[in-house]
């Protein structure tokens, strides 16, 4: 069993639509989540973070952690063209020092 | 004030040649990474450093080097350059700080190998 599983998509949606993006993990240590947005051709941008279980907003963009399920979700409402990206879901826990990454979560967005 | 910077952005060279690529972060953070990221999407951790010190060494060939000459800097020599090697490189600062432990990325190094 892969530590991090995302399905990889691809995913389109109309403009508007709410995204919903998910990770499921295997180690319970994981203490620390992100998601991250990758533009074609570009570095992976840091998009959200939450530590522990719980929700995180941040305008348009929504994270949950559910530790005791292994799950973590990003919502992304009313979506938009620009949001078309890969995103990428990344956990690590205190005293490791590598991230583990899921596959990436291609995101189209049609106007 | 670009936060993690990359050069060079693209590098198109022939098999067999020696290439560097150069990273520098203003973050003031002490850990640096590399990373691969194939055709796929998937990143794969490649070596990281700790002020200074190599602390991740993974199953990388030994045609690669790391070498950081100070926090703020870490470097990649890749000898004899193979057609596998085509990826795009992507070097990593990571804060840790209390309830904190994230990684910013830079802009990538596009490497093809013809």
């Amino acid at each position: 069993q892969k530590e991090v599983e995302q399905d990889p998509g691809p995913l389109s949606v109309p403009e508007g639509a709410i995204v919903s993006l998910n990770c499921t993990y295997s180690n319970s240590a994981f203490q620390y989540f992100m998601w991250y947005r990758q533009y074609s051709r570009k570095g992976p941008e840091l998009l959200m973070y939450t530590y522990s279980s719980g929700n995180k907003e941040d305008g348009r963009f929504t994270a949950q952690v559910d530790k005791s399920s292994k799950y973590i979700s990003l919502f992304i409402r009313d979506s938009q063209p620009s949001d078309s990206a890969t995103y990428l879901c990344a956990m690590s826990f205190y005293g490791n020092n590598r991230l583990a990454f899921g596959k990436g979560n291609q995101v189209v967005v049609i106007p | 004030d670009t936060a993690v910077s990359q050069t060079p952005k693209y590098l198109v060279t022939q098999m067999g040649n020696d290439k560097s690529i150069k990273c520098e972060q203003n973050l003031g953070h002490d850990t640096m990474y590399w990373y691969k990221q194939d055709s796929k999407k998937f990143l794969k951790i490649m070596f990281s450093y700790n002020n200074k010190e190599l602390i991740i060494n993974e199953t990388v060939p030994n045609r690669f080097s790391p070498k950081s000459p100070d926090k703020a800097h870490l470097n990649l020599h890749i000898n004899s350059l193979e057609l596998g090697d085509s990826a795009v490189y992507f070097c990593a600062s990571r804060r840790t700080s209390g309830d904190t432990d994230t990684q910013y990325f830079g802009p990538g190094t596009r490497l093809t190998v013809l």
